[in-house]
């Protein structure tokens, strides 16, 4: 079974500032997917595929990566980024769906 | 427009079995896999189990044992079931859907808070 840790576990930043998220992965595989969820809502699919942006994500979201290190980068962030980010990962074989425990990202 | 919406006993006491209904707007159920994500309060989220667009089931090994699956295509709606609850299994619990291998849970229903207590 894959494990995925992301880090920070939480982090501040300051509008305009480059934010980068990171996720793990116990052995390689072949692509990350990230999640947005704000308190009390309920998750948005973020980015798919390690590097496409789901419908309607801002394009100072990216994401990057490979084998087991992938990233989420916020070229500029901006208040309505808060929220908290989790990665994850599907393994084939039993059919198992991971995800990392997250990353809280706060306004500095 | 897809909607996903979870229904279910806000309420479930200790050892008793759970049972909650997705109902699905916008999207055949024999087209997509639909999945159950649960939430514990404040804390991250946990992959349960999923339906497949033909039928077959497959569920996370750490739940096999207590959890099960089905679905009504004819009313769209997938079901989940999980016995003996303990207050360890209190959070929300969401359904959410597949488009493709790669585009895993594009849309999510709201999650429907279940707390296990006596």
């Amino acid at each position: 079974e894959i494990v995925l840790t992301q880090s920070p576990t939480t982090m501040a930043a300051s509008p305009g500032e480059k934010v980068t998220l990171n996720c793990l992965a116990s052995s390689s595989v072949s692509y990350m997917n990230w999640y947005q969820q704000k308190s009390g809502a309920s998750p948005k699919l973020w980015i798919y595929g390690t590097s496409n942006l789901a419908s309607g994500v801002p394009n100072r979201f990216s994401g990057s990566g490979s084998g087991t290190s992938y990233s989420l980068t916020i070229s500029s962030m901006e208040a309505e980024d808060v929220a908290t980010y989790y990665c994850l990962q599907l393994s084939s074989y039993p059919p198992m769906y991971t995800f990392g425990a997250g990353t809280k990202l706060e306004l500095k | 427009q897809v909607q996903l919406k979870e229904s279910g006993p806000g309420l479930v006491q200790p050892s008793q079995t759970l049972s909650l209904t997705c109902t699905v707007s916008g999207f055949s159920l024999t087209s997509y896999n639909v999945h159950w994500v649960r939430q514990p309060p404040g804390k991250g989220l946990e992959w349960m189990g999923r339906m497949r667009y033909n039928g077959d089931t497959s569920y996370n090994s750490a739940l096999k044992s207590r959890l099960s699956i089905s679905r009504d295509t004819s009313k769209n709606q997938v079901f989940l079931k999980m016995n003996s609850l303990q207050t360890d299994d209190t959070g929300t619990y969401y359904c959410t859907r597949a488009r493709t291998t790669v585009v895993l849970f594009d849309y999510w229903g709201q999650g429907v808070m279940v707390t296990v207590s006596s």
